[in-house]
Parts: C-alpha cells; sequence; structure tokens
C-alpha cells in the first residue's frame, strides 16, 4: 500500500536553513504537498508540486522533488520562530479529488 | 483563504455513549469532505469521503456502522461516533474540497473516551 515516511523531529538555528525530507512509495503519486500544522490550528497548506516538476519556489519555501528516487524536500530558508511547527508531507493520485495519504509529521525545533 | 470549522473542539463522553462532531466550510461550498483521524505521532488516516446527497465511502478496515457520515448540505458534514470506546479516543480532522479541488483543512477535535 501506499506509504509516506518523514523523519519526527529537526532542529535548527534561528536564522539557519532547514531541511525536511520525506520518501513515498506510490509511484502513481501525481501530488506532492506540504502542510503546516500549528497547536490548535488546522492544517496549512504550504506548497505542493506535480510529479512532472524538480523543483518550486514559493519566497522562502523551495521544493525538491526526486521521483526516480520518490525522494521530496522542503527547504526553509532563514528560518524564523514563527515556523516551529509540525510539517507533513502528503500525496496524492488525483490532486485535492481523493484524500490525501500523509507522512507522520516532521516537529521543526527552533534554538535561539 | 477558505476556511473550515470544526465543533466540538474537544470532547469528553463516557464508553457507550455517542458523540456527533460538525464540520463546517464557512466560506465555500463543499460537495466533498473528508474524515480524518490521527493518533498522537501518527500520521492522518483517511477515514472516509463524505458526498453531498449521497452516502459515504469508508476506506478499508473503518467500521461504517461505528462511524456514521451524514453530508445533508453543501456547507456541513457531521461524523457520529456510536458506542464510544476508549480505543476511539483520537483527534479527529475533517477537510472540504472545494471547486478547484483545494482541500482545506478544519482545526481537529479531540474525542477522549473515559
Amino acid at each position: 500500500g501506499e506509504d509516506v515516511e518523514q523523519s519526527l523531529f529537526l532542529s535548527v538555528r534561528e536564522g539557519d536553513s532547514s531541511v525536511i525530507n520525506c520518501t513515498y512509495t506510490d509511484s502513481s503519486s501525481t501530488y506532492l504537498y506540504w502542510y503546516k500544522q500549528e497547536p490548535g490550528a488546522g492544517l496549512q497548506l504550504l506548497t505542493y508540486i506535480f510529479s512532472n516538476m524538480d523543483m518550486k519556489q514559493d519566497q522562502r519555501l523551495t521544493v525538491l522533488l526526486n521521483k526516480k528516487d520518490k525522494h521530496l524536500s522542503l527547504r526553509i530558508a532563514d528560518t524564523q520562530t514563527g515556523d516551529s511547527a509540525i510539517y507533513f508531507c502528503a500525496e496524492s493520485m488525483r490532486g485535492g479529488a481523493d484524500g490525501l495519504t500523509f507522512g507522520k509529521g516532521t516537529h521543526l525545533i527552533i534554538q535561539p | 483563504g477558505a476556511v473550515v470549522s470544526q465543533h466540538p473542539s474537544w470532547v469528553i463522553c463516557k464508553s457507550g455513549t455517542s458523540v456527533k462532531i460538525e464540520c463546517r466550510s464557512l466560506d465555500f461550498q463543499a460537495t466533498t469532505m473528508f474524515w480524518y483521524r490521527q493518533f498522537p505521532k501518527q500520521s492522518l488516516m483517511l477515514m472516509a469521503t463524505s458526498n453531498e446527497g449521497s452516502k459515504a465511502t469508508y476506506e478499508q478496515g473503518v467500521e461504517k456502522d461505528k462511524f456514521l457520515i451524514n453530508h445533508a448540505s453543501l456547507t456541513l458534514s457531521t461524523l457520529t461516533v456510536t458506542s464510544a470506546h476508549p480505543e476511539d479516543s483520537s483527534f479527529y480532522i475533517c477537510s472540504a474540497r472545494d471547486q478547484a479541488y483545494e482541500q482545506y483543512f478544519g482545526p481537529g477535535t479531540r474525542l477522549t473516551v473515559t
């Protein structure tokens, strides 16, 4: 079945770049997402990438996709304390038409 | 952006009772909503797809008679956990899909069954 894997924790210093990694197993994944979850708040869509793209950049966020290795990463430049949250990688075959398959989430910890 | 609300945000109930959780899309119509379940330090697991005016589609292993889903309007879906047991204690999250097929997530409902 489908599986999405992430490491559970990442600790970075404020001002450094954060790189959160994700691997998935379903080769038919067409859409790959990054969501942010802050305490008491709903999941916030940060960005998504289609499987025919290698990279997508949006302000401080850069998403890299290696389809051959089924590896997705999210880079946050100049990490700030407000970036502290849990980041979920998710995949879907048909975009938002179907429910998404999520990883367990990576808790990003910012050190001052 | 689009907003999805859930009510209640936290509920405690006794074993054997039923609990209803509401999911509302506040500023858009959603013909399709999704219900997920999240255990501590675990990923969100899709439970079912809720379609307005028709029966919900349940994922494998999810008991449809235990988790009743009703999607009676374009802005409201409800999940009722019937005869709740402590193992049903979890964080339940809904999402609503807009016409552009974007999914927007609610803040979640924490259910504790004693």
